[in-house]
Order: structure tokens, then C-alpha cells, then sequence
């Protein structure tokens, strides 16, 4: 099972500043199979990011992933409000997926 | 456009077996695309996928190793639906269950609402 970590936990931040969220995979993972996810509270997750760097439909252009191998990066280039949240990235590749721990991001 | 609407109980007693069914609206359970996908998620083991089901000519599921022994999915095409049924509940299984398409490349796009089941007596 590939097990990922996210760091920070937590990255306090306000509006307009840019926010940089890494995930670290214990084995290599397709670039093709790392995803991300964001979640506020009371809904459920919803995907911002797939294949490393793809953004999903509707998701706006300040929101950029990239990497490869074990380590992979999200990037919100400027926050906005609704942006306050907490991130998972996603492995998928393998037929075990898995899920980081999340990062909070808040004010 | 891809809805998933999730039904069940949220309780149930130890031992006993908690099941849950998501409705699928605008895409097909028999579809050679997608897959059928249910996920947990707990303060304590955070997200976590159970398993899923999928078409490729044939049905095909894979289970997480931590609740293989007492899980089951099953799709019914005749209502477009899919199931969860985990046997032996303890309150360590208790957890909001979501049910989620997942595609080949671009990852879980579609979820359900979300139930939130709690096992206790």
C-alpha cells in the first residue's frame, strides 16, 4: 500500500497571499494517478486536480498542481476567501488507493 | 449530469451488518468508464477507500485489505444503483460513508451526499 504524508498540517495564511501544499508518497507514483481533493466543512470532497496537474471542470486557473515520482505540490497562487479549506492529495494508480491526511488551510 | 444520491440507516449495532445503496443519475453502473467507489471518512483513519466495483465485459470489484473479509458491493443494473454491506460492525467502523464515481484518469469526480453511520448500541 502506498502511504502519503501532507505537509504542513496546518498553513495559516490570509486572502491574497499564495499557498504552497506538498504530498510525499512512500513509493513512486504514476503521474498520471495523483490527485487532489479540497474539503469544507459539512460537504463532501471535491476533486481540484487529477493526473498531477490537470485542473477538473470549473476549478479557476489559481489552483496548480505539479510533480512527479514521490513528491507532488499543489499551489492556490493568490487565496480567496472560499479557498479556506483542507486539501488531500490521492494516489489512484495502484488498485489500493490512498488518501494523505490532509492539509488545513485557515486564516 | 453525474448525481449520486445515498440512502441507509445511520445506526447500527455492533455485530450487526451496516448497508448503505447509492442511486446513480446521469451515467450508467454498467458503464466501461467509470467505477463505483465507496469511501469513509473518521476523525481518527481520516479518508479511506472500502472498495469498488466496475464493468470491463464483466464485473470486477477490489476491497481494501483492512475490510476485505467483510465487505461487499453489488451493483444492480435494473435500478442503476450500487451497495455497501459490512458485516460485523464494531463502533470503529463508525464514520460518514460516501459513495463516489471514480474514472480511470481524472480521479473521484462525482460524490454522493454523504451518511453518516454510527455504530453503537
Amino acid at each position: 500500500e502506498i502511504v502519503l504524508t501532507q505537509s504542513p498540517g496546518t498553513l495559516s495564511l490570509s486572502p491574497g497571499e499564495r499557498a504552497t501544499l506538498s504530498c510525499r508518497a512512500s513509493q513512486s507514483v504514476s503521474s498520471s494517478y495523483l490527485a487532489w481533493y479540497q474539503q469544507k466543512p459539512g460537504q463532501a470532497p471535491r476533486l481540484l486536480i487529477y493526473g498531477t496537474s490537470n485542473r477538473a471542470t470549473g476549478i479557476p486557473d489559481r489552483f496548480s498542481g505539479s510533480g512527479s515520482g514521490t513528491d507532488f505540490t499543489l499551489i492556490i497562487s493568490r487565496l480567496e476567501p472560499e479557498d479556506f479549506a483542507v486539501y488531500y492529495c490521492q494516489q489512484y494508480g495502484s488498485s489500493i488507493f490512498t488518501f494523505g491526511p490532509g492539509t488545513t488551510v485557515d486564516i | 449530469q453525474v448525481q449520486l444520491h445515498q440512502s441507509g440507516p445511520g445506526l447500527v449495532k455492533p455485530s450487526q451488518t451496516l448497508s448503505l445503496t447509492c442511486v446513480i443519475s446521469g451515467d450508467s453502473v454498467s458503464s466501461n468508464n467509470a467505477a463505483w467507489n465507496w469511501i469513509r471518512q473518521s476523525p481518527s483513519r481520516g479518508l479511506e477507500w472500502l472498495g469498488t466495483t466496475y464493468y470491463r465485459s464483466k464485473w470486477y470489484n477490489d476491497f481494501a485489505v483492512s475490510v476485505k473479509s467483510r465487505i461487499t458491493i453489488n451493483p444492480d443494473t435494473s435500478k442503476n444503483q450500487f451497495s455497501l454491506q459490512l458485516n460485523s460492525v464494531t463502533p470503529e467502523d463508525t464514520a460518514v460513508y460516501y459513495c463516489v464515481r471514480g474514472l480511470a484518469i481524472s480521479g473521484f469526480d462525482n460524490w454522493g451526499q454523504g451518511t453518516l453511520v454510527t455504530v453503537s448500541s
